[in-house]
């Protein structure tokens, strides 16, 4: 079945930096690859998700890149906010089959 | 997208008692997840709710201890059963639409 592991599982920048989260996976037919942000006390929240059929993927100050080829993804966030500080989880899954997701990274954005 | 609330938010109980979770969304989907997280931890998938079908529970999990209903296509709800203090976690309701999956706020669950 399907492993993703995630690195690193915590990681501290100062704002304004960038941050860089990172994941692999072994299932080569997965094809989905969703980030979600968690809050303390909150439910994940789905935040970018990228398609095995796209390399790059933007939404303002997050992007999710994919190598299909090795096997990673990885989660960007520029100009980080003190309220970017959470707990960030990358899943994997092949279309018909259960999520798979990360050990999770907690962010923390240093004023 | 989905809004997918949860009842209670919070709950602490005392062991051998069970409790039920609901989970309610703000439009009718096929399949809802529920999740348990254990704190400082990843999501396990507990089992599988399909309206009209029996649930599909994941290794580790059983019906006797984890019983859920999903009576619509907009409703579920998670039982915890006989619980123990090992039981304290977060229980999360999740749904897929549109091939994304969303969840609910959680309901933290403490034993006691």
């Amino acid at each position: 079945g399907e492993n993703v592991e995630q690195h690193p599982s915590t990681l501290s920048v100062q704002e304004g930096d960038s941050a860089v989260i990172k994941c692999t996976y072994s299932d080569s037919a997965s094809n989905y690859f969703p980030w979600y942000k968690q809050e303390l006390g909150k439910g994940p929240q789905l935040i970018i998700d990228i398609r095995s059929n796209v390399g790059e993927k933007k939404d303002q100050r997050i992007a999710v890149t994919l190598n299909k080829t090795a096997k990673h993804f990885s989660l960007h966030i520029t100009e980080t906010q003190p309220e970017d500080s959470a707990v960030y989880f990358c899943a994997a899954i092949n279309y018909g089959q259960n999520f798979v997701f990360g050990p999770g990274t907690r962010l923390s954005v240093l004023p | 997208s989905a809004v997918i609330s949860q009842k209670p938010s919070r709950d602490i109980c005392q062991r051998g008692t069970s409790l039920t979770i609901q989970c309610q969304v703000d439009s009718q989907v096929t399949m809802m997840f529920w999740y348990r997280q254990q704190p400082g931890q990843s999501l396990t998938l507990i089992a599988t709710a399909n309206q009209g079908s029996e649930a599909t529970y994941e290794s580790g999990f059983v019906i006797d201890k984890f019983p859920i209903s999903r009576p619509n296509l907009t409703f579920s709800t998670l039982t915890v059963s006989n619980m123990s203090p090992e039981d304290s976690s977060i229980y999360l309701c999740s749904v897929e639409t549109s091939g994304a999956q969303y969840f609910g706020p959680g309901t933290r669950l403490t034993v006691t």
